[in-house]
């Protein structure tokens, strides 16, 4: 397992589409969570599932945005009709919670969008 | 709300000398906090959380409730330390959800 993949790595695309991100958490990990970072900012707390429940979602997510874990294993970020200040790193992390052990979330390494 | 604030968007150190990175937060409850750091071309990573009270890479971090401040600090530092750190916080469970981060700064160690 060489952890938390993303992809794409990078998306253009222009304003008016939607785009669509994948994130594959790490094996056996029940927690997935999204964040977005613009330049100059630290990462922003999106949604986060455990397994495959939506548990919570920030009011950064509009309703143009939505996520899904169906089978509480990858996740997938979509965003309709792609604004310009949708641009962004979009992160995803995972983590194991209620095993004992402290939990620690496990960043992948993003999928860079911009919208032109 | 909960807000973590880290006024040092650029530091640097000259190698050997003491590093101290500072963080304030504030939140209305009993949070948990970290820190993250970011190497050139690598993803965000775990570097030390408060309540392992551990000392990662020679870094140690104190929280300080009264002053709500969790200050990162190594006392030599080396110029594999160059790197974005951002300092982060979570609750109100005192689980691992929902981290709310500062916006970083980034340190960079001169030779």
């Amino acid at each position: 397992d060489t952890g938390v993949s993303q992809d794409p790595r990078h998306k253009i695309t222009k304003r008016g589409q939607n785009v669509t991100f994948r994130c594959d958490p790490i094996s056996e990990h029940n927690r997935l969570y999204w964040y977005r970072q613009t330049l100059g900012q630290g990462p922003e707390f999106l949604t986060y599932f455990q397994n495959e429940a939506q548990l919570e979602k920030s009011r950064l997510l509009s309703n143009r945005f939505s996520a899904e874990r169906p089978k509480g294993s990858f996740s997938t970020l979509e965003i309709q009709r792609t604004e310009q200040g949708d641009s962004a790193m979009y992160l995803c992390a995972s983590s194991l919670a209620g095993g004992g052990t402290e939990e620690t979330q496990y960043f992948g390494p993003g999928t860079r969008l911009l919208v032109l | 709300a909960q807000r973590v604030t880290q006024p040092e968007k650029l530091l640097s150190v000259f190698k050997g000398a003491p590093v101290e990175l500072k963080c304030n937060y504030s939140y209305s409850g009993s949070p948990e906090l970290f820190w993250y750091v970011q190497y050139s071309r690598q993803r965000l990573q775990l570097l030390l959380r408060h309540i392992s009270r551990e000392s990662i890479k020679g870094f140690t971090a104190d929280l300080n409730k009264g002053e709500t401040s969790f200050h990162l600090k190594k006392p030599f530092a080396q110029e594999e330390d160059s790197a974005m750190y951002y300092c982060a916080l979570s609750g109100p469970n005192f689980g691992n959800e929902k981290l709310t981060f500062g916006t970083g700064t980034r340190l960079t160690i001169i030779p």
